[in-house]
């Protein structure tokens, strides 16, 4: 099974607003609305932000969304904060295979 | 508040057998999916196979051959067992709890597996 597709790297101002893409295939996004999503601060374990593709758990900031359209899964942050500053996984279940997989993960820089 | 701890050995050598533990407290085991996920050193995330509390399993397809996972609901403790390991296989292991099977919302802190001689 082929990692979902992410862009290695984004950036953006604070209180500005980024988007991070994650592109499967009909297999796995296209077909399950269960994309989630994690942060990941360096040497910590990831965090879930996002779960069946625009679900928020308890605690997690209202700035954090999710969407979906065709094979492309979206997380939106609103209102960039220097706490952002994280890598972003997706993740997605993958029917052909009964599987899970994430995406390659996305570097965000607060510039 | 639901906390997971992986323990097990920190090296290992090649084509040995990596063995690692989850160790669940503050909630029960039962009525959830538990997954083992790995990241080698620098890289994403991998996702190598859960348990259902009811011993059921499902495992990454590349890894399959290679991986068993089970549960203790005695204990509240899960396991992972990786065979024939090489240095490819030299990740942080994390354990994590899955409400379904496709997400994960409470995570271990992870532990560092190095395969070496």
């Amino acid at each position: 099974q082929s990692a979902l597709t992410q862009p290695a790297s984004v950036s953006g101002s604070p209180g500005q607003s980024i988007t991070i893409s994650c592109t499967g295939t009909s297999s796995d996004v296209g077909t399950y609305n269960v994309v989630s999503w994690y942060q990941q601060h360096p040497g910590k374990a990831p965090k879930l932000m996002i779960y069946e593709v625009s679900k928020r758990p308890s605690g997690v900031s209202n700035r954090f969304s999710g969407s979906k359209s065709g094979n492309t899964a979206s997380l939106t942050i609103s209102g960039l904060q220097a706490e952002d500053e994280a890598d972003y996984y997706c993740c997605s279940y993958v029917g052909s295979s009964t599987s899970v997989v994430f995406g390659g993960g996305t570097k965000l820089t607060v510039l | 508040q639901v906390q997971l701890q992986e323990s097990g050995p920190g090296l290992v050598k090649p084509s040995e057998t990596l063995s690692l533990t989850c160790t669940v407290s503050g909630g029960s085991i039962t009525s959830y999916y538990w997954s083992w996920i790995r990241q080698p050193p620098g890289k994403g995330l991998e996702w190598i196979g859960y348990v259902y509390y009811s011993g059921s399993t499902n495992y990454n397809p590349s890894l399959k051959s290679r991986v068993t996972i089970s549960v203790d609901t005695s204990k509240n403790q899960f396991s992972l067992k990786l065979s024939s390991v090489t240095a490819a296989d030299t990740a942080v292991y994390y354990c994590a709890r899955g409400p379904t099977r496709y997400y994960f919302d409470y995570w271990g802190q992870g532990t560092l597996v190095t395969v070496s001689s």
